[in-house]
């Protein structure tokens, strides 16, 4: 089972909007409404952003947002502020043999 | 407040075993499954398995099958993530979090990580 499919890196001036792909198959992103997103900063642990798909938990800006089609989830940051700046990493449920897989990871830079 | 207090940093040589620690408060540690996820120096997170401490029910990623053991004393509220012979690529930083589960799928709270060093 590989790891899902996303771009190395994305950017955005303050105030943009930016997207985040993430690619993967049928049996884990297509097959399941279980996809999630996490926001990581240098030195700091993960924290989640987005879940099942497009819900966004409490505290979280709602400038966030999620979605899904086949087999490739997003991510939209709207009005982009410094900081945003951060890796961001997603993740889908791929059956119960397989458990979860995260995707390669994001370097978000805002300019 | 739901929080994951890990075990702190260790330094160990090849070949050594090594038991870290997880700790939850805040909520039922029995009703909800923790995982561990390896994030290898400048790479991306991994999963690696996860835990149910209710039942010690658990569950490995194929590619973490056999290389780690993953359990859980419920009396103390505590996960743990060992290895009885480590390697220079086990060299990481490890994360464990809660992991929301049925009609759902996500690690809603993190531990703040423990740093393990593997080097002769």
């Amino acid at each position: 089972q590989s790891a899902l499919t996303q771009p190395p890196s994305a950017s955005g001036s303050p105030g943009q909007s930016v997207t985040i792909s993430c690619t993967g198959t049928s049996s884990d992103v297509g097959g399941y409404n279980y996809v999630s997103w996490y926001q990581q900063h240098p030195g700091k642990a993960p924290k989640l952003m987005i879940y099942d798909v497009s819900q966004r938990p409490s505290g979280v800006p709602d400038r966030f947002s999620g979605s899904k089609s086949g087999n490739t989830a997003s991510l939209t940051v709207s009005g982009l502020q410094a900081e945003d700046e951060a890796d961001y990493y997603c993740s889908s449920y791929a059956g119960s043999n397989n458990l979860g897989v995260f995707g390669g990871g994001t370097k978000l830079t805002v300019l | 407040e739901v929080q994951l207090v890990q075990s702190g940093a260790e330094v160990k040589k090849p070949g050594e075993s090594l038991k870290i620690s997880c700790k939850g408060s805040g909520y039922s540690f029995t009703n909800y499954w923790i995982g561990w996820v390896r994030q290898m120096p400048g790479k991306g997170l991994e999963w690696m398995g996860i835990i149910y401490p209710g039942d010690s029910d658990t569950r490995y990623r194929p590619s973490f099958q056999g290389q780690v053991t993953i359990s859980a004393d419920k009396s103390l509220n505590t996960a743990y993530l060992q290895w009885s012979s480590l390697k220079a690529s086990d060299t990481a930083m490890y994360y464990c979090a809660r992991l929301l589960w049925f009609g759902e799928f996500h690690f809603d709270c993190w531990g703040q990580g423990t740093l393990v060093t593997v080097s002769s």
